[in-house]
């Protein structure tokens, strides 16, 4: 069985531009979940979908935003770049909703973003 | 939201069992105790989780101690591919807004 699939693995891009990264989930997981993690901050929320609806949303600028599609495929988008927006972003997917307690989620190997 | 506290490192040997303690004194009675580690530059993984009971699976074991006031990741035998970072996490329901919540973690040293 494939695991959580993100592209790209590295990138970067220039303060000001946007960034889209891709997320595959687990065939026949639903959620998809997205995580910023830096060195300082750890590991950070960003938002969940499920069936193409945003469940739940984290602490972050409206610069930050995603998509699922029908096939549980999701997008993250970051608009107008600033250097702290460096980071791992990883995905994670899950049968159903990530949130409820006995779920397991299963995270991706990330997407490396520098911004220059 | 509920939050755990974990030894910032441990250092352990190879072959050697190892025990990763993890205090939540805030649990609630509907959170459950997960388990995931993170090695270098890869996403973190799952490991194990429970509510109430110990658990086991082929990776680690999981003790919950009765009041479920804390918790104790253990890995049998210590391998080198072991050496990551540990991270308890609580996640249950809580106003109807969940939020996964990840620590600073225990980063484990495993010495040949």
């Amino acid at each position: 069985k494939a695991g959580v699939t993100q592209t790209p693995r590295y990138l970067i891009k220039t303060r000001g531009q946007q960034v889209t990264l891709s997320c595959s989930p687990i065939s026949g997981h639903r959620s998809v979940s997205w995580y910023q993690q830096t060195p300082g901050q750890g590991l950070q929320f960003l938002f969940e979908y499920f069936s193409e609806t945003q469940r739940n949303k984290g602490n972050f600028p409206g610069r930050f935003s995603g998509r699922q599609f029908s096939n549980s495929r999701s997008e993250m988008n970051v608009s107008t770049l600033e250097l702290g927006d460096s980071a791992l972003y990883l995905c994670a997917s899950s049968l159903e909703a990530a949130f409820f307690s006995g779920n397991t989620i299963y995270f991706g190997e990330g997407s490396w973003l520098t911004v220059v | 939201d509920a939050k755990t506290t974990q030894p910032n490192s441990m250092e352990s040997n190879e072959e050697e069992p190892v025990h990763l303690p993890c205090n939540h004194s805030t649990i609630s009675g509907t959170d459950y105790i997960h388990w995931y580690r993170q090695l270098p530059s890869q996403g973190p993984e799952y490991v194990i989780h429970g509510l109430t009971s110990n658990v086991n699976n082929r990776m680690a074991s999981l003790a919950i101690a009765e009041d479920r006031k804390s918790s104790t990741l253990i890995l049998h035998r210590a391998t080198l591919r072991d050496a990551a970072v540990y991270y308890c996490i609580l996640r249950g329901p809580q106003g109807g807004s969940e939020k996964l919540v990840f620590g600073k973690g225990t980063k484990l040293t495993v010495n040949p």
